[in-house]
């Protein structure tokens, strides 16, 4: 099956700096994307989504960037906190998934740094 | 804000065993899904549920596997005779509509296979 995967297994910033996590999707036919945040023993969190017909949304403090010529997806945190320690993932929806499960990539960490 | 919740946090069944996971979905949701996490690598889906029957599952969701809405409320994954591999992070999710939402997810159960 089509997969999503991410370009970053780690990244590590300073606080207070923007950070930017990037994911690649191979399936044309994803029309719904969403990025969830995990911490440690929870569940995935979500944090912001974006459908195929946008190519940009804004959260607060967060925007995800769609590029479907490329097939890539990003995620900016602004003014990146303590806080956003994490790992973040991608999910991917496609009109070939019947019964809406998300294709996960393997997940980024981010480690924001004092 | 209503949340996903999981039942045990952590389960631990000797191999062979049967074991049984529990969620109760957010109230006015309609679709349910159970994920698996393996230490260390990514979500992956292995069911979905809607309108009291599967929707779609994954080739991880073989005849070991069952999934049950015994009430209005618990939603129970089923694994009959439990394998070492089968040690994993379970998360169950849910949504209220079939497209471009996002799924609410639990804080999963951590089985562990002796």
């Amino acid at each position: 099956g089509e997969s999503v995967g991410l370009h970053l297994p780690t990244l590590s910033v300073q606080e207070g700096d923007n950070s930017i996590i990037n994911c690649a999707y191979s399936n044309s036919a994803s029309d719904y994307f969403i990025w969830y945040k995990q911490e440690s023993g929870k569940g995935p969190q979500f944090i912001i989504d974006i459908r195929s017909n946008m190519d940009k949304r804004q959260g607060q403090r967060v925007t995800v960037l769609l590029n479907k010529t490329v097939k890539h997806l990003s995620l900016q945190i602004a003014a990146t906190q303590p806080g956003d320690s994490a790992v973040y993932f991608c999910a991917d929806h496609s009109t070939d998934n019947y019964g809406q499960n998300f294709v996960f990539g393997p997940g980024t960490r981010l480690s924001v740094l004092p | 804000e209503p949340e996903v919740t999981q039942t045990p946090s952590h389960q631990v069944t000797q191999m062979g065993q049967e074991v049984i996971l529990r969620c109760v979905p957010i109230s006015n949701h309609l679709y349910f899904y159970w994920y698996r996490q393996i230490l260390g690598q990514k979500v992956e889906f292995l069911v979905s549920f809607y309108n009291n029957e599967i929707s779609e599952k994954s080739e991880i969701f073989d005849d070991q596997f069952s999934v049950e809405r015994p009430d209005g409320s618990n939603f129970t994954l089923k694994i009959r005779s439990t394998k070492l591999e089968d040690s994993a992070m379970y998360f169950c999710a849910s949504t209220w509509s079939f497209s471009n939402q996002p799924q609410h997810f639990g804080d999963g159960t951590r089985l562990s296979i002796l």
